[in-house]
């Protein structure tokens, strides 16, 4: 069975700090990993995604995150953070060249200090 | 491009009504999901449409949890009867295929059951 473990339900840092949320995923296949971020009261935003390729993928708003295979982890970072990055994390996988299903992590919410 | 429209935004029923949530996929968009999203928790599919017909619906409740897409295109989510646990957030996501090249999400129905 496939699975998504985000590591920290809750994660503080101050403005300008670096941003590491964590994400573990279990799959006996090759996977696609994505990144969503959900800001109050709206749906959900990709921000990054890997299929394929380079393990290293860069998304918008200045995120990125690395596919580390042998670690079975897609950790999203950002070397500072802003005020507007305060908002939910998910975490996502699904099957390469499945139907499309997304089985999400539970999800980290990102608060940003001044 | 239009996104994917959702309404009502919010609801509030008592349990054991019944509602209903409508959701308009981006044109062109041949699959559509609903997902549920309990607070706290990540996303979870409830069923997928291929165009008209379903591809998953494993984790549809079917006892009270029934949903259609007519012609293709829009698509009806309905509850009946509801009761407390169902109180989430319902979102609707569309793709133009079926390779988990991530989706778009609708801005979601509020349910709340009491």
């Amino acid at each position: 069975a496939q699975s998504v473990t985000q590591l920290g339900s809750h994660v503080s840092v101050s403005e300008g700090a670096l941003v590491l949320l964590r994400c573990n995923y279990s799959s006996s296949v090759p996977p696609y990993l994505f990144w969503y971020v959900q800001y109050p009261n709206q749906g959900l935003q990709l921000l990054l995604k890997y299929t394929t390729g380079a393990t290293l993928v860069k998304g918008i708003n200045g995120f990125e995150a690395e596919f580390k295979k042998s670690e079975t982890s897609f950790h999203l970072t950002k070397p500072s953070a802003h005020m507007s990055d305060a908002a939910e994390y998910f975490c996502a996988l699904c099957r390469s060249g499945n139907t499309g299903k997304l089985i999400f992590g539970q999800g980290t919410t990102l608060q940003v200090k001044p | 491009e239009a996104g994917v429209a959702q309404s009502p935004r919010y609801k509030i029923i008592e349990k054991r009504q019944s509602v209903a949530f409508w959701c308009n996929p981006i044109s062109g968009h041949a699959t559509l999901y609903w997902y549920q999203q309990i607070l706290g928790q990540g996303p979870k599919l409830l069923i997928q449409f291929q165009n008209n017909g379903v591809v998953d619906d494993s984790q549809l409740p079917k006892d009270r949890f029934s949903a259609e897409r007519l012609k293709g295109v829009d698509s009806t989510l309905k509850i009946q009867p509801a009761k407390l646990e169902d109180s989430a957030v319902y979102l609707c996501a569309s793709s133009f295929g079926t390779g988990g090249d991530g989706y778009t999400f609708g801005s979601g129905t509020r349910l709340t059951v009491v």
